[in-house]
């Protein structure tokens, strides 16, 4: 069965470096997420890119956040200048479809820790 | 209340027993899901329920849904050590495409 695959799966950065996130979406699928979960709370949206534009994103998705779709395949966040508080789950979802007609898969996530 | 809370927040039954898990919520919703996370992992899709479902059934698992009330709820039958993880409801607003979490409701099954 496809899967939504994303690397790495832990990432150690020092506060007020890059990060990038990278996920590999179901590869026919045309909507791609990002989700994070701050430990011990709730899965919070992030962003919704389609047509190799943003959708929508949420307040927590400031100018330090990006997305990308570089090469067909890969769909990837960045974080320009991590924060302590940028620690958290990040998962990376994708679907066939509009959140209100298709499922969205989840990938594993990446546990990013800024230190 | 905020959109998708579950009740309650943990839950400790012994194996064997039946589970049940509710999800309030406060907009009009095109549909409801349960999703399943097991300590630090990443989240397993359960069960999605539309809105113009009322009841829906896959293996084990049962999930209502009250329109009118803005509830839902998810029955685990027979539960399992394994079926030990964080249950979280997740709601689709109609009209939007992200889908909003709840906290999640705690499941320990005891021996």
């Amino acid at each position: 069965e496809p899967e939504v695959t994303q690397t790495p799966s832990h990432q150690v950065t020092q506060m007020g470096q890059e990060v990038i996130l990278r996920c590999v979406p179901i590869s026919n699928h045309l909507y791609f997420y990002w989700y994070r979960q701050i430990l011990g709370q709730k899965v919070e949206f992030l962003v919704s890119f389609y047509n190799n534009e943003i959708s929508e994103k949420s307040e927590i998705f400031d100018d330090q956040f990006s997305v990308e779709r570089p090469d067909g395949s890969n769909f990837t966040l960045k974080i320009r200048s991590t924060k302590l508080e940028d620690s958290a789950m990040y998962f990376c979802a994708s679907s066939q479809g509009l959140a209100g007609v298709y499922e969205q898969y989840f990938g594993p996530g990446t546990r990013l820790t800024v230190t | 209340s905020q959109q998708g809370e579950e009740d309650p927040q943990a839950l400790s039954i012994q194996e064997g027993e039946n589970a049940t898990m509710n999800c309030s919520y406060k907009t009009s919703i095109n549909n409801l899901q349960w999703y399943r996370q097991n300590s630090g992992r990443g989240l397993v899709h359960l069960i999605l329920i539309r809105s113009n479902e009322r009841e829906k059934h896959s293996g084990r698992l049962r999930v209502t849904l009250d329109t009118s009330k803005k509830s839902s709820s998810l029955l685990i039958t027979a539960s399992r050590a394994a079926d030990t993880a964080s249950y979280f409801c997740a709601t689709l607003t109609r009209g939007d495409d992200k889908i909003i979490f709840g906290k999640g409701t705690r499941l320990h099954i005891l021996p």
